[in-house]
């Protein structure tokens, strides 16, 4: 079965570090991937999704992931996080057959500190 | 153009009663999906559906739990005779067409005591 897996459950980092949260997935065909975040109180907001195209994606806020297909990966990352980046953070993938389901991962939960 | 909607945004149930969680998906968008998300747990697909006509369904508990989506009005999630382990928050999503990008609503935090 298709499964996500997210590298780290819960990261804490400073104001002006930067960012990189892991995600694998396990499907071997055709993918669509995405972040998703939720900041604290709120819904699930999209960050960014990659259908196809050019690897390198740039979403809202400063971030940016790599699809990279032969390590399955799709790496979320940000140069220099800000306190308002603290919330969790989940990676998705829904595949080429269906589209129907999107097979979340765990979720990491980001704290900055100020 | 309003996000996602769901209703209510908490639901507090005693075990045995019925829980009805409803959703109203973006403006023309015609396909829900519900998925939920247990304590330390990420979302979990349970059903996707169309107008009048549920998709797949493979991720739906096969007692208890049932989806609709009609012609008119929201897409309901119900849940019958609900126990503890119910409990958890339940989000819906939509999408414009299928394979498009789901954008989630609020979600529903269902308590049972």
């Amino acid at each position: 079965a298709q499964s996500v897996s997210q590298h780290n459950h819960h990261v804490i980092l400073s104001e002006a570090a930067s960012l990189e949260l892991g995600c694998n997935y396990s499907y071997g065909g055709t993918v669509n991937l995405f972040w998703y975040v939720q900041y604290p109180g709120q819904h699930l907001q999209l960050l960014l999704k990659y259908f196809s195209g050019d690897p390198l994606v740039k979403g809202i806020k400063g971030f940016e992931a790599e699809f990279i297909k032969s390590k399955f990966s799709f790496n979320l990352r940000k140069p220099s996080v800000q306190w308002s980046d603290t919330a969790e953070y989940f990676c998705a993938v829904n595949e080429g057959t269906s589209y129907d389901k999107v097979i979340f991962g765990p979720g990491t939960s980001l704290s900055v500190i100020p | 153009n309003a996000g996602v909607m769901q209703n209510p945004r908490h639901l507090v149930r005693r075990r045995g009663q019925e829980a009805r969680l409803r959703c109203s998906p973006m403006k023309g968008h015609s396909h829900v999906y519900w998925y939920r998300q247990l304590p330390e747990e990420g979302l979990k697909f349970m059903v996707y559906l169309q107008k009048e006509n549920i998709i797949d369904e493979s991720g739906m508990p096969k007692e208890r739990f049932s989806a609709e989506f009609p012609k008119e009005g929201p897409s309901i999630l119900r849940i019958q005779q609900v126990v503890r382990g119910d409990s958890a928050a339940y989000f819906c999503a939509s999408s414009i067409s299928h394979g498009d990008t789901q954008y989630f609503g609020p979600g529903t935090r269902l308590t049972v005591l």
